[in-house]
């Protein structure tokens, strides 16, 4: 049981270059988030998924995709990169709220990104 | 605007003392409040969580009190440990669950043997 997986660990981009963030989870959960982390700021919601199909909004979504064709895979996409897109990334899986039993949100390990 | 906001942004406790971390948050709309843990290098991990309906849980260690009042939560941590050295997160959410987390700015928690 692997939890939730992010790739790449570690990333570089040139101004203006695209890429995705991969994240992955094994524990059929129906929530799947996106944050970035950022020093002092914590971490903000970028987009969010509550199920395979459907999308939404956080709280800073700009320069960002994302897509959830499957209940286990929710990728984070940049089409564009700025500078202002360097940050930590973090995906995170959850389930849905059933009466009191957990409802823990599971966070990968991270993807850090550089854009120069 | 910071809808969660988290005190102090750092802190040093010698070992065995009482670690104590603030937030205060704005949307009365929020239920559940949970505090995550991060090593470096690591992704958060839930460490406690309370919903409002009570005003203090503890599991070992770690204590939540909640002041709905007041919009304020804290995290107490009773005899801290070096490994209890980590960065601190309160965070809140409005569906009762663990699911669209609205984060404070973080507390790293040095805790000196």
């Amino acid at each position: 049981n692997a939890g939730v997986t992010q790739t790449p660990k570690f990333q570089v981009l040139k101004t203006g270059q695209s890429m995705t963030l991969q994240c992955a989870q094994d524990m059929n959960h129906e929530y799947m988030s996106w944050y970035r982390q950022d020093p002092g700021m914590g971490l903000r919601l970028i987009h969010y998924s509550v199920g395979a199909g459907i999308t939404d909004q956080g709280e800073v979504p700009n320069g960002y995709n994302v897509s959830r064709s499957t209940t286990e895979d929710f990728p984070l996409r940049l089409l564009s990169a700025a500078p202002s897109q360097t940050s930590v990334y973090f995906c995170a899986s959850s389930s849905s709220y059933l009466g009191q039993k957990n409802t823990e949100a599971f966070f990968g390990q991270g993807t850090r990104l550089t854009v120069v | 605007q910071q809808q969660v906001k988290q005190s102090p942004q750092s802190l040093i406790v010698q070992k065995g003392g009482i670690s104590i971390i603030n937030c205060a948050y704005e949307n009365t709309a929020f239920d559940y409040f949970p505090w995550y843990q991060q090593f470096p290098g690591k992704g958060p991990a839930l460490l406690i969580a309370i919903r409002p309906d009570v005003s203090e849980k503890k599991e070992g260690r770690f204590t939540i009190s909640f002041n709905k009042s007041a919009k304020q939560f804290s995290l107490h941590i009773m005899d801290s440990q070096p490994g209890d050295s980590a960065t601190y997160f309160c965070a809140a959410s409005k569906d009762n669950a663990g699911n669209m987390l609205t984060f404070g700015g973080g507390t790293r928690l040095m805790v000196k043997p």
